[in-house]
This record gives C-alpha cells, structure tokens and sequence, in this order.
C-alpha cells in the first residue's frame, strides 16, 4: 500500500482566511488528483496534477505537485462556506491504481 | 441514470451474516474500483476492474471480502460473515480511462453498512 498522509486532519477558519492542506508520501506518483466530498455524497474531482513542479490554479485554489512528484499542496485563499468539504489527495500510478490520503475536514465559519 | 449508481444506500446486517453491495458504473466506463471509508477518514482501495483484465485484489482485507464485475458492466462486492470492523461506507468510482492515470473517477454516493 502506498500511503498518502494529509494535514492538518482538520482545519476549521473563518470566512475569508488563506488556508493551506499538504499531502505527503515516500513513494512517488505518476499524477496526484484532488477530490472534495460532501456529507452523503462521493468525492468530486477538482484538479489532476502530472508534472513534477506544476502548478494549477481553479477560481481561489491552487494546487501544487512537488518536484519529486511524492508531495502536493492545496492552498485556498479568501474561503468561504461553500468551501467546508472533506478534501481528499489521490496518488495514481502506472498501474491505473489510486492511493487516497487519510483526508482533511475543512469547515469555513460564516 | 448519468452516474454511478449504487445499492442498498444503506444496510443494516447482524454479525456473522453475508451482505452484497452493488455497484452500476457510468455506460462505457472500463474501470471500476471498490473502496471503503471509516466515518470522516480517507479511502481504502479494495479492489480495481479494467475491462477483461484480471482484477487487482491487492487490497481486500481478508478472504471474507470478494468482488465480482459481470459482463464488464455491473459489480458486486461480498462480505462473508461480517465482523463489526467492516462498518464503513462502501464506494464505487468508475472511469473511461484505458491507461494513463490521469482519467476522473466518478463516484457514487455510496452504501452505509453498520454490522450490529
């Protein structure tokens, strides 16, 4: 198995604060993907990252793949109550196989 | 449907018994994977379909748990004499992706299975 630690675990913030969720592993990935996932529902995708050193923005997020592909960030700025979710890495390789992070609980505070 | 669709929602079962979750992935979606995920925690791979290929296994927890994908179309996963620890939300994701692993997963929203 190949382990994907997230942190912090959880994260509660007010509205409008900058936030940053890390994803760590000693095994490289071929791609890292982002998922959000609401109470009761599947994750969702929100961005796929495959270079060693990318950088992707989407709206007020940014993720970033480490340069040795084994690390991601995602760093949200200005949050807002639509942003509360579980926010889940997944790291794929060569196999099509994907390890998902342990997860961080974001709550944005009105 | 458009999507992942998933049955029962939820399952309620006594130590001991057997249960089968059902997955119906997205029309034309060759993978399929099987997940599980404790209250408020990350994913634990099971197990992964693609097309006619012999499944990857490597993540079934014991040989209590196994899963079958007919007609590459529609899975069942099996818990044979469900323990208590086997409580957890069962995930299907299903994608179009052949290889790369860049494809989207597609999530359905899951079966709840609390073993009393």
């Amino acid at each position: 198995t190949q382990l994907l630690e997230q942190s912090p675990q959880f994260l509660s913030i007010q509205e409008g604060e900058n936030l940053t969720v890390y994803c760590n592993s000693s095994s490289v990935f071929s791609s890292l993907q982002w998922y959000r996932q609401e109470p009761g529902e599947g994750p969702v995708l929100l961005v796929t990252v495959v270079t060693g050193g990318e950088v992707k923005k989407l709206k007020r997020l940014t993720f970033q793949f480490g340069d040795a592909r084994k690390d991601s960030s995602l760093h949200i700025t200005a949050a807002q109550p639509g942003d509360t979710g579980l926010y889940l890495c997944a790291g794929g390789n060569t196999g099509n196989q994907f390890y998902f992070g342990t997860g961080t609980s974001l709550t944005v505070i009105p | 449907g458009a999507g992942v669709s998933q049955s029962p929602s939820n399952k309620v079962t006594e130590k001991g018994k057997d249960v089968e979750l059902r997955c119906d992935p997205i029309s034309g979606h060759t993978a399929l994977y099987w997940y599980r995920q404790s209250l408020g925690q990350g994913l634990e791979f099971l197990i992964y379909f693609q097309g006619n290929s012999a499944p990857d296994k490597s993540g079934l927890p014991s040989d209590r748990f196994s899963a079958e994908r007919t007609g590459g179309s529609v899975s069942t996963l099996t818990i044979q004499r469900t323990q208590q620890e086997d409580s957890a939300v069962y995930l299907c994701a299903s994608s179009k992706a052949r290889t790369l692993n860049t494809g989207e997963l597609f999530f359905g929203e899951g079966s709840r299975l609390t073993v009393l």
